[in-house]
């Protein structure tokens, strides 16, 4: 099955720098890759997801990179703000698996002011 | 959020006893999914269903089994609930059709097991 490495497990970073988790997957066969925030206490929200058909996505601040030859994607945060603290989970969707997420362990991210 | 719910919450409960998690859609998706979060490792898939009576296991399915005789509600049952069995768990769904699918979570519920 599907295996997804997430790095760094925690991020600190100083207000107005740029944040970025790195993913990588094994199976090929994965076209869809979303992005979760999931802060203490609450649901993991999807922020942003890139399918396997673009290399890149940008929603505001926010962007998703997409390497299919070497099977990894990466999230990009820039002008980080203190409500971007939370635990970032990246995930991976096999075609075919009946859209099946496997899941990154995730990334803390605290944005000191 | 997504017309998602999960009852209960919170629960509490003993070791050796039955428990029962629900997860009730408004959204009349297709696909449900339960997932438990444990600090280190990230959401990992229990089960899951693709339509009324179609199920599937996940990549930690041993313990737990689950049913869904109407699209809105998916239950997860612990049949003898185990201290290593006290997590998050979180019910998530998903639309059919088309490559790609985006899953949305419900609240979770917060299981401990003494």
């Amino acid at each position: 099955g599907e295996n997804v490495e997430q790095h760094p497990s925690t991020l600190s970073v100083q207000e107005g720098d740029s944040a970025v988790i790195k993913c990588t997957y094994s199976d090929s066969a994965s076209n869809y890759f979303p992005w979760y925030k999931q802060e203490l206490g609450k649901r993991p929200q999807l922020i942003i997801d890139i399918r396997s058909n673009v290399g890149e996505k940008k929603d505001q601040r926010i962007a998703v990179t997409l390497n299919k030859t070497a099977k990894h994607f990466s999230l990009h945060i820039t002008e980080t703000q203190p409500e971007d603290s939370a635990v970032y989970f990246c995930a991976a969707s096999p075609w075919g698996s009946n859209y099946k997420l496997t899941f990154g362990k995730g990334t803390l991210l605290t944005v000191n002011p | 959020d997504a017309g998602i719910t999960q009852s209960p919450r919170h629960k509490v409960t003993e070791t050796g006893t039955p428990v029962t998690l629900r997860c009730h859609q408004t959204e009349n998706h297709r696909y449900m999914y339960w997932y438990r979060q444990d600090p280190g490792h990230g959401l990992r898939l229990i089960h899951y269903s693709y339509g009324v009576k179609d199920t599937d296991k996940g990549e930690v399915s041993d313990g737990y089994s689950v049913s869904r005789s109407k699209t809105e509600d998916f239950l997860l049952t612990l049949e003898s609930a185990t201290s290593s069995q006290t997590s998050v768990y979180f019910c998530a769904i998903s639309e059919s059709g088309g490559p790609y699918n985006e899953q949305f979570f419900g609240p979770g519920t917060r299981l401990t097991v003494l």
